[in-house]
């Protein structure tokens, strides 16, 4: 079965570089959420689209922005990249409505230097 | 705000040896508790969700259960490669997005 594609896997910037992550949700999936896991932490929500619109947004700095597009694909766009944002960054994917499951992708870790 | 408390935050375990993770919440309305597995450096994977009390779930070696207030996750006869950190989420309503615990890190010594 198909599962969220992340790109890229593995990604190295200096500070104060612009980033761009892509995810790809599972087809037929609406909705897609971005998660930042700090090592030894907990996944922390940062954003979520919902049919291209933004439905939720966490704890995401100003520096970062999102979008999804008319193929459900989504991008997280990072700008001024600080070396706390070192982490991985999570996409999952579900279905609008009640008792529906996230899926995530394997992640893309940055390495800010 | 929902809130997701996990124990123990680490549990080693000799082969064989089965024993449970806690899973605690306070949740305005629950639509849903999520169990997912992490590997190091890799994407939580999705185990189970559950959405009523007294609602189990089964795979393999792994059980869930829940009551109003918490869940767990009940490892029978683990196995060295069942080691990794086990996640607890909630989702309050709709598509919200999860709102997860610390995790709790398992190791299985063969």
């Amino acid at each position: 079965a198909a599962g969220v594609i992340q790109s890229p896997r593995h990604l190295i910037k200096e500070k104060r570089e612009t980033a761009t992550l892509k995810c790809y949700p599972i087809p037929r999936h609406d909705t897609v959420y971005w998660y930042q896991q700090g090592p030894g932490q907990d996944p922390q929500f940062l954003i979520s689209f919902y049919e291209k619109m933004q439905s939720d947004k966490g704890s995401i700095p100003d520096r970062f922005s999102a979008q999804q597009f008319s193929d459900y694909h989504s991008e997280l766009n990072m700008s001024s990249l600080e070396l706390g944002d070192s982490a991985l960054y999570f996409c999952a994917s579900s279905l609008m409505g009640e008792n529906t499951e996230a899926f995530f992708g394997q992640g893309t870790r940055l390495t800010v230097v | 705000e929902d809130q997701v408390t996990q124990s123990p935050e680490a549990l080693r375990l000799q082969e064989g040896e089965s024993s449970s993770l806690n899973c605690s919440y306070t949740v305005s309305g629950l639509r849903g508790l999520f169990w997912y597995r992490q590997d190091p450096g890799k994407g939580p994977e999705f185990l189970f969700t559950l959405y009523s009390a007294g609602e189990e779930k089964e795979k393999e070696r792994l059980k869930a259960t829940l009551t109003k207030k918490e869940s767990f996750l009940h490892i029978t006869a683990p196995k060295p490669e069942d080691s990794a950190t086990y996640l607890c989420a909630v989702r309050s309503s709709g598509n919200t997005p999860l709102v997860f615990g610390k995790g709790t890190r398992l190791s299985v010594i063969a």
